[in-house]
C-alpha cells in the first residue's frame, strides 16, 4: 500500500529557530496538504497545494509559514521563526481527488522549547 | 461555514460488542463528502470509511458502517464486533465537493475497547 512519508518523526527546536518539515507524498497524487494537531485538540487545516502553488490556506498559515515542492517529490513546510504555540503534531497528506479522501503521513511531532 | 460536531468526547465498549459514534455537521452545500478517520496511540490518521452525500446507500467496510441521514445532517459510525485494536480516537470529517478542498474535522471521540 502506498504511503505518505514524513521526516523527522520528532523534532525539538529552540523558540525563534527555523524548522523544515519534510514529506514525500504518494507519487501519483496531485493535491498536497498540511494539517496540524495541538495535543488534545482537533486536527486543523493549514494549507493545500496544487499545480505548484498554494490553492487554499487557513488563518493559521500566516507569513511565518511557507510550503514548497522543490524537486517534484518532496513537499516541505517551513516555519521561519518558531513560537511555543507552534508545538504540535504536523501531518502531511496527499490525494488524487476528493472522494478518495486523503492519505495521511505518520506525522512530525514538533516541540518548541 | 461548515462545522462538524462530535458530541461524545469518550466512549467505551466491551470487546465483541457494537458501538455507535455520533457526528453531526452543518453546511448549506448539497455536494460533499464525509469521512471517519481513526487515530490510534501512534497518532497516525487512518481512513476508516467514506460517504458521498449524493449516495443514499450507507457505506460499509467490513465491521464498520455508517448511518448517513442527509436531511438531519447526521453521519454516525457503527463498529460491530469491537476489537481491542479499535481503541483509538475517531474523527468525523467533512469536505465539500469538487476536485480538491480541505477537510474539516470534529473534535474527536476517544473510544476504549475493554477486554
Amino acid at each position: 500500500e502506498p504511503e505518505v512519508t514524513q521526516t523527522p518523526s520528532h523534532q525539538v527546536t529552540q523558540m525563534g529557530q527555523e524548522v523544515i518539515l519534510r514529506c514525500v507524498p504518494i507519487s501519483n497524487h496531485l493535491y498536497f496538504y498540511w494539517y496540524r494537531q495541538i495535543l488534545g485538540q482537533k486536527v486543523e487545516f493549514l494549507v493545500s497545494f496544487y499545480n505548484n502553488e498554494i490553492s487554499e490556506k487557513s488563518e493559521i498559515f500566516d507569513d511565518q509559514f511557507s510550503v514548497e515542492r522543490p524537486d517534484g517529490s518532496n513537499f516541505t513546510l517551513k516555519i521561519r521563526s518558531t513560537k511555543l504555540e507552534d508545538s504540535a503534531m504536523y501531518f502531511c497528506a496527499s490525494s488524487t481527488t476528493g472522494f478518495y479522501g486523503y492519505t495521511f503521513g505518520s506525522g512530525t511531532r514538533l516541540t518548541v522549547v | 461555514a461548515q462545522t462538524v460536531t462530535q458530541s461524545q468526547p469518550e466512549m467505551s465498549v466491551q470487546e465483541a460488542e457494537t458501538v455507535t459514534l455520533s457526528c453531526t455537521y452543518d453546511t448549506s452545500e448539497s455536494n460533499y463528502y464525509l469521512f471517519w478517520y481513526k487515530q490510534p496511540p501512534s497518532r497516525q490518521m487512518i481512513l476508516v470509511i467514506r460517504q458521498e452525500a449524493y449516495k443514499q446507500q450507507n457505506a460499509t467496510e467490513n465491521r464498520f458502517s455508517v448511518n448517513f441521514q442527509k436531511a438531519a445532517k447526521s453521519f454516525s459510525l457503527k463498529i460491530s464486533d469491537s476489537q481491542l485494536g479499535d481503541t483509538a480516537m475517531y474523527f468525523c470529517a467533512f469536505r465539500y465537493g469538487g476536485s480538491q478542498g480541505n477537510l474539516i474535522f470534529g473534535k474527536g471521540t476517544k473510544l476504549s475497547v475493554k477486554p
